[in-house]
Order: structure tokens, then C-alpha cells, then sequence
């Protein structure tokens, strides 16, 4: 069965500097790969995705992640984040046509310091 | 318009109860789900349903059963409620199972 983990529970990060989110995952084959973000009380909304091909995808609100087969791995990044990037992220995995739905990870908390 | 809705968006109920969650989909999806956030923001599927095939994650308890009316609608209901219930219900949907899913706003549903 396949696994996520978001090492950092909580990260810190001034406004205006930048911002790497860290996922790990675990599973035989190529996954797809996903990052939602979730803020407080509402639900989840798709920041970007990976299925195939170039492994650097850009996705909304000028993030971007970096699927790296080699350290399996499928890090968020943003050059310059806003107070409004404030939010809880998750990282998940599927199996194409699995049924089992997305395996998330536990989420990383980003509070940004004015 | 709202892709995925879920009704009511706060559910607060008594111990024992029999309740449901609405969830419609606008985007033409075939395959619908319903996960299940706990208080330490944990997401976990309970449940996935792709024409007409319903697949069940073993560890959710028999309480919990979903009916889909149609394609674009997938409900939950949840009998006897318990207080390890309460938690945020996601119902979410893709194209197919192996498509991107899009999320509702979720429920969040207190047990009292």
C-alpha cells in the first residue's frame, strides 16, 4: 500500500521569503502526485498535480513542486510567499485506477511572520 | 457554480441518532468519494463508488452506508451515532478513478 509523509508538522516563514514544503512517498510503481491546501474551515483546494512528463509542474497562486523519482519525493516550493499562503498543506498519492482513493499526508501548518 | 456542494455544512447532533450528508457533483464526474478529516486534521477515505461499484474501506463501521441516487449525487448515512464521529466529512469527485479529485467544502459534524 502506498504512504505519505510530511515531515514538518509546522513551518514558519516570513512574508516575503521563500518556501519549500517537504513529501515523502512510498509505492512500487509511478504515482500520481498531488498537493491541496486547506485553510482554516474550508475545504481543500488543488494547488497542482503530477501524472506524467516533466517532472517540475507549476500550479495555482505561483506555486510550483518537483516530482524526483530518485528520492521519491514531491517537495512544494514558492519563490516569495504572502500572508494569505497561510494555511494547512497536504500532500497525496493515488494509484492509477486504484480505488482506494488518495493517501494523504499528516499536513504541514504554515504560519507566516509578518 | 460551487463543482462539489455537500449540505448541511454543520451538523451537531445527540449520541445515537440517525443522520445524513448530502454531497452533488456539476462536473459530469463518474467516480465520487467521502472522506473523513479527525481532529488532528488527519484526511482518510472511507469510501468510493465508480459506476455503480461501491468500495468500502474496511476499518469504517457498518453504521456508515452510502447511497447514490444518480451519478451526480452520493450521500451519507451514518446510523447510531457515536461521539468518535464527530469529525469533518470531504466528499470529493474525478472523472474517473484515475482522475484528479475535486473536494466539497466539507461538514462538520459534532457529536453531543
Amino acid at each position: 500500500a502506498q504512504s505519505v509523509t510530511q515531515p514538518d508538522i509546522h513551518i514558519t516563514v516570513s512574508e516575503g521569503a521563500s518556501l519549500e514544503l517537504r513529501c515523502n512517498y512510498s509505492y512500487g510503481a509511478t504515482p500520481y502526485l498531488f498537493w491541496y491546501v486547506q485553510s482554516p474551515g474550508q475545504g481543500l483546494q488543488l494547488l497542482l498535480k503530477y501524472f506524467s512528463g516533466d517532472t517540475l509542474v507549476q500550479g495555482i497562486k505561483g506555486f510550483e513542486a518537483e516530482f524526483k523519482r530518485s528520492q521519491s519525493s514531491f517537495n512544494l516550493r514558492k519563490p516569495s510567499v504572502h500572508w494569505s499562503d497561510a494555511a494547512e498543506y497536504f500532500c497525496a498519492v493515488g494509484v492509477r485506477g486504484g480505488a482506494d482513493g488518495l493517501t494523504f499526508g499528516k499536513g504541514t501548518h504554515l504560519i507566516i511572520q509578518p | 457554480d460551487t463543482a462539489v456542494s455537500q449540505t448541511p455544512k454543520y451538523l451537531v447532533t445527540q449520541m445515537g441518532n440517525d443522520k445524513s450528508i448530502k454531497c452533488e457533483q456539476n462536473l459530469g464526474h463518474d467516480t465520487m468519494y467521502w472522506y473523513k478529516q479527525d481532529s488532528k486534521k488527519f484526511l482518510k477515505i472511507m469510501f468510493s463508488y465508480n459506476n455503480k461499484e461501491l468500495i468500502i474501506n474496511e476499518t469504517v463501521p457498518n453504521r456508515f452506508s452510502p447511497k447514490s441516487p444518480d451519478k451526480a449525487h452520493l450521500n451519507l448515512h451514518i446510523n447510531s451515532l457515536e461521539l468518535g464521529d464527530s469529525a469533518v466529512y470531504f466528499c470529493a469527485s474525478s472523472q474517473d478513478l484515475s482522475g484528479t479529485q475535486y473536494f466539497g467544502p466539507g461538514t462538520r459534524l459534532l457529536v453531543l
